[in-house]
């Protein structure tokens, strides 16, 4: 199975701030690499496909890149609305397999 | 826009088994796939499974190997998932994912609580 590591685990920031969320692979999944982001008692929501696609009705904040092992997930200016838990996907292959998750707390 | 909604919770005893549907509505059912991924208490996201409708063809992760059934009514509109031999490492939420591009759209979850 491929395993997918991000970095951080958890973060604080400000309203505002430009944020860096990193995703790597153990092996190359190309551009299948998906984000989503989840709030408590809530079911995730996609926000990036094939790597840097914006699902529509996802604020333009929200940016995704990278190819083979490594991608990031930015947000370039914090709203309060941000604050929740973010996870890759890889669906290059079965199974698909979730990143841990990074809680992006208030700072 | 096609909508998922899932089965109300769930209690169960160990070794018992549990059954959690998914209904689509407002659009076309067979244009998914659709997985059932989980979360446990404070955990992450954890997939076991998926079905092609149109097809009725379901694969499972091996870890879920013979303890999940991940069946489809194109009737309906419906996936369920069945888990059965139950333990308490089985407490979570279970959400139902529509897949185009990706999992694109999710369900509202259901708790199974599994306790004797």
């Amino acid at each position: 199975d491929i395993q997918m590591t991000q970095s951080p685990s958890s973060l604080s920031a400000s309203v505002g701030d430009r944020v860096t969320i990193t995703c790597r692979a153990s092996q190359s999944i190309s551009s299948y690499l998906n984000w989503y982001q989840q709030k408590p008692g809530k079911a995730p929501k996609l926000l990036i496909y094939a790597a840097s696609s914006l699902q529509s009705g996802v604020p333009s904040r929200f940016s995704g890149s990278g190819s083979g092992t490594d991608f990031t997930l930015t947000i370039s200016s914090l709203q309060p609305e941000d604050f929740a838990t973010y996870y890759c996907q890889q669906s290059y292959s079965t199974p698909p397999i979730f990143g841990q998750g990074t809680r992006l707390e208030i700072k | 826009q096609v909508q998922l909604v899932q089965s109300g919770a769930e209690v169960k005893k160990p070794g018992s088994s549990v059954k959690v549907s998914c209904k689509a509505s407002g659009g076309t059912f067979s244009s998914y796939t659709i997985s059932w991924v989980r979360q446990a208490p404070g955990q992450g996201l954890e997939w076991m499974g998926r079905i092609i409708p149109i097809l009725g063809i379901a694969n499972y992760a091996q870890k879920f190997q013979g303890r999940v059934t991940i069946t489809a009514d194109k009737s309906t509109s419906t996936a369920y998932m069945e888990l059965s031999s139950l333990r308490s490492e089985d407490t979570a939420v279970y959400y139902c994912a529509g897949q185009q591009y990706a999992f694109d759209i999710w369900g509202q979850g259901t708790m199974v609580t599994v306790s004797s």
